[in-house]
């Protein structure tokens, strides 16, 4: 069974960083492509980037209000996925998921809540 | 980027009852290479991560009910529930994976009337 496995979210104050992590078990991670989506409370989806497999070049992509920002990361070695959020602002407020990304997003990790206040 | 655009925002409809739910992409979505529509609908019950119904614009996910079912091609794509069931409550997204970034649907809530 494909399971991603996030870490807890957090308190953060405005301008500080906060790295999240997603770790796959039961898929071979190495060959996956993910992506991070996050949602602000009671509003919608907003897709925030991906990285390739390294064999596919192991390149990223970031949407642009978290574009220069925000990093994703990758460690095969540890099956992990990582979202290192800096800069960070009161809008960057929501709970944050990591996905296989395919054809469409299969596999969902259960999610992160990230608050930035004051 | 393209635009994802959903309607209606709200939908409430009777046990038993069709639901239909449409999306319209800024940019055409077909592969002609491949002969595929960059597609995908999900569900999302309240404090749950999004579930994957279709991909492809037409092709059921592993497990989903065939109550469930996704048409169309280009720009114009509809998800259709044929009977809706009390679990059907959610809110359904569109995705457009064709590039990135890969943008969602702003959402339809479904609701039993």
């Amino acid at each position: 069974e494909v399971q991603l496995v996030q870490s807890e979210g957090g308190l953060v104050k405005p301008g500080g960083s906060l790295r999240l992590s997603c770790a796959g078990s039961g898929m071979t991670f190495n060959n996956a492509w993910m992506s991070w989506v996050r949602q602000a409370p009671g509003r919608g989806l907003e897709w925030l980037g991906r990285i390739k497999s390294k064999t596919a070049g192991g390149t990223t992509d970031y949407g642009a209000p978290v574009k220069d920002r925000f990093i994703i990361l990758r460690d095969d070695s540890k099956e992990t996925v990582y979202l290192q959020m800096n800069s960070l602002k009161p809008e960057d407020s929501a709970v944050y998921y990591c996905n296989t990304d395919s054809s469409g997003s299969r596999y969902w990790g259960q999610g992160a809540l990230v608050t930035v206040s004051s | 980027d393209i635009v994802m655009t959903q309607s209606p925002v709200s939908l409430a409809v009777s046990l038993g009852e069709r639901a239909t739910i449409n999306c319209t992409s800024s940019q055409i979505l077909f592969y002609s290479s491949n002969n595929k529509n960059y597609l995908a609908w999900y569900q999302q019950k309240a404090g749950r991560p999004p579930k994957l119904l279709i991909y492809w614009a037409s092709a059921r996910d592993s497990g989903v009910p065939d109550r469930f079912s996704g048409s169309g091609s280009g720009t114009d794509f509809t998800l259709t529930i044929s009977s809706l069931q009390a679990e059907d409550v959610a809110v359904y997204y569109c995705q457009q994976y064709y590039n990135t970034p890969r943008t969602f649907g702003q959402g339809t809530k479904v609701e039993i009337k």
